[in-house]
């Protein structure tokens, strides 16, 4: 497996315009995560998916984000519109059923909203 | 505690130091206690899961210890080299998503 997929790596955009970033599971995990990392908060969960389903949005800051899952092996990060203060670092982690709960993450996406 | 802890915030050593650091965490509701290794620019990658009290998991000169009752985990580094420069997470793990530390960020210096 290829593990976690994210698109793309990197991201610059202008203030105001709409970010979508894309993950892309490891085939037969029923569980995803969106993360961003910023170097006043580290690691934050904005979102999580069950089975596709939306468990949990709690991390999400703010309206301007929206994430979507509309099937197992695709979900979308969207920031409309976009704010220099999003600048950070997102990612898409995955897990399966274990006992561990173990999360794989995917390489991330950093994005500059300038 | 409330949340999960992670001390200290960074450290630097000299290459063919041992180190550690700590994870604390709430002891109620455990499950599981995650360590991931971060590299600058890489995605976390999972160091050791440890589920019962006592566990010590080892790999290569890394070795990590779990107390549940009293809520922390120790991560070893023994003979630290540059290459184990990056930032340490623990992550506490249940039924709920995993709860993350801010990390530790080792600068291993040659």
């Amino acid at each position: 497996d290829a593990g976690v997929i994210q698109s793309p790596r990197h991201e610059v955009t202008e203030m105001g315009q709409e970010v979508t970033l894309r993950c892309k599971p490891i085939s037969g995990h029923d569980y995803l995560f969106w993360y961003r990392q910023t170097m006043m908060r580290g690691l934050e969960l904005l979102i999580y998916f069950n089975n596709n389903v939306p468990i949990d949005d709690s991390g999400m800051p703010e309206d301007r984000f929206s994430a979507k899952m509309p099937n197992a092996s695709f979900s979308t990060l969207k920031i409309q519109p976009s704010e220099p203060r999003d600048s950070a670092v997102y990612f898409c982690a995955s897990r399966g059923v274990s006992l561990s709960n173990e999360q794989f993450f995917g390489p991330g996406t950093r994005l500059t909203v300038l | 505690i409330l949340n999960v802890e992670q001390s200290p915030q960074s450290l630097h050593v000299q290459e063919g130091d041992s180190t550690n650091f700590t994870c604390s965490f709430p002891s109620s509701n455990f499950y599981a206690l995650h360590w991931y290794r971060w590299e600058t620019a890489k995605s976390p990658e999972a160091l050791f899961v440890m589920t019962l009290n006592g566990d010590e998991k080892k790999k290569g000169r890394i070795s990590a210890t779990l107390n549940t009752k009293e809520g922390y985990s120790y991560l070893y580094i023994k003979g630290s080299q540059p290459e184990d420069s990056a930032t340490y997470l623990c992550a506490k793990g249940g039924n709920t998503p995993l709860v993350f530390g801010k990390g530790t960020r080792l600068s291993v210096i040659a």
